[in-house]
């Protein structure tokens, strides 16, 4: 089955830091393309993180709210993403959806179920 | 930045009405960048339409997408019950790579 499954949210305070995982099935992940998308309680869509595949020389993108304090990464041996957020603020408050970029890395193809992170004090 | 406006927030329809929602840019795309997904309630976005007006697999042909340079519409022709939920439009471009429109929700009437 392709699927993506969302791990490692949860409460941290501000200032705080959190690592999310994403482990990905069903499709061939070392040549994919993955990104993070969150979404804020009742709010809509923000893209927050892209890999490009190792093949395509891994490099990553951010937007600017999080540029500087997030960090996304990959594991290829174990079909997993993760999402390093440090400085977290009560503003990345959101689920957080892993999603595998899909058509020449124009859109988000399949999307996990997503992990909540909640930034209070 | 390309900020993408949806119209309207919010519609009240009855299932087997014909609906169009509409998504703005504020520059022109390229048609291959914009895409359209769905979100149900306590379900994440689902891809609907690429490059404008194409239907990923699995799509009914009820959901149909047009439009180019800045005004792009999502047509669902008939209303099916499961068809109620939140509409994202997508662009691809710079800064940010990626941006969505702020949704309009389709509810029953």
């Amino acid at each position: 089955e392709v699927q993506l499954v969302e791990s490692g949210g949860g409460l941290v305070k501000p200032g705080g830091s959190l690592r999310l995982s994403c482990a990905a099935s069903g499709f061939p992940f070392t040549d994919a393309w993955m990104s993070w998308v969150r979404q804020a309680p009742g709010k809509g869509l923000e893209w927050v993180a892209r890999i490009k595949s190792s093949a395509s020389g891994g490099t990553t993108d951010y937007p600017a709210p999080v540029k500087g304090r997030f960090t996304i990464s990959r594991d290829d041996s174990e079909n997993r993403v993760h999402l390093q957020m440090n400085s977290l603020k009560t503003e990345d408050t959101a689920l957080y959806y892993c999603t595998w970029v899909g058509y020449h890395g124009l859109l988000f193809a399949l999307w996990g179920r997503g992990a909540m992170v909640t930034v209070s004090s | 930045e390309i900020v993408l406006t949806q119209s309207p927030g919010t519609l009240s329809l009855s299932p087997g009405e014909r609906v169009t929602l509409s998504c703005r840019a504020s520059q022109s795309l390229s048609n291959s960048y914009l895409v359209w997904y769905q979100q149900k309630p306590g379900q994440a976005p689902r891809l609907l339409i690429y490059a404008a007006s194409s239907r990923a697999t699995g799509i009914p042909d009820r959901f149909s997408g047009s439009g180019s340079g800045t005004d792009f519409t999502l047509t669902i022709s008939r209303l099916e019950p499961e068809d109620f939920a939140v509409y994202y439009c997508q662009q691809y471009g710079s800064s940010p790579l990626y941006s969505f429109g702020q949704g309009t929700k389709l509810e029953i009437k």
